[in-house]
């Protein structure tokens, strides 16, 4: 099983809907990021959650860390075609970063 | 500011072949990092160094794969013999801070290997 299990796997919608895609495990970190990963290129960063609770945002894109520390949600509002991709959340338990297996995000324009 | 290369961008062997990757991380960076993200997974660190010093290896095949940091900038990983199931996308992140986890690590386009 994945330290980060991330729902749903693959999403498909059309442009101008909204969309969740959920981050979470049995353990507590100190922090988790949030990627985007495009086709052929490495994950990009968007955003660092640190205290539980937390909201960020971040244009369309709000990001949200639980309040015990152990799963962070996205949820982007009136999706874009240029939201297409796959979005990684990673965090830390120990000493080294470990990624969730990904949500897949296609936006049809 | 450049960001961080690879090459090759593709590479496709034979299994039991041998594979070389080539990492320059950005100008500064003094940690780096490898990775191995197979078709529908995340990215797996396989190796982090510090400057030339090796921080993790925990999840790195020793007894095929093989990396180093002369000089503590660029990086080559090397997989000898490859197997089927190296096929994988490497990627080289790096990261200008201390190595802590939650600092903001900068990926390059990676290295899609396809091992026949």
């Amino acid at each position: 099983t994945q330290l980060l299990e991330q729902s749903p796997q693959f999403l498909s919608i059309q442009e101008g809907e909204n969309l969740t895609v959920y981050c979470n495990s049995s353990s507590v970190f100190s922090s988790l990021q949030w990627y985007r990963q495009e086709p052929g290129e490495g994950p990009v960063l968007l955003v660092t959650v640190v205290t539980g609770g937390e909201v960020k945002k971040l244009k369309r894109l709000t990001f949200q860390f639980g309040d015990a520390r152990k799963d962070s949600s996205l949820h982007i509002t009136a999706a874009q075609p240029g939201d297409t991709g796959l979005y990684l959340c990673a965090g830390a338990p120990s000493n080294d970063m470990r990624f969730g297996a990904g949500t897949r995000l296609t936006v049809k324009p | 500011e450049a960001g961080v290369a690879q090459s090759p961008r593709y590479k496709i062997i034979e299994k039991r072949q041998s594979v070389a990757f080539w990492c320059n991380p950005i100008s500064g960076h003094a940690t780096l990092y490898w990775y191995q993200q197979i078709l529908g997974q995340g990215p797996k660190l396989l190796i982090q160094f510090q400057n030339n010093g090796v921080v993790d290896d925990s999840q790195l095949p020793k007894d095929r794969f093989s990396a180093e940091r002369l000089k503590g900038v660029d990086s080559t990983l090397k997989i000898q013999p490859a197997k089927l199931e190296d096929s994988a996308v490497y990627l080289c992140a790096s990261s200008s801070q201390g190595g802590r986890p939650s600092n903001t690590q900068y990926f390059g386009p990676g290295t899609r290997l396809t091992v026949l």
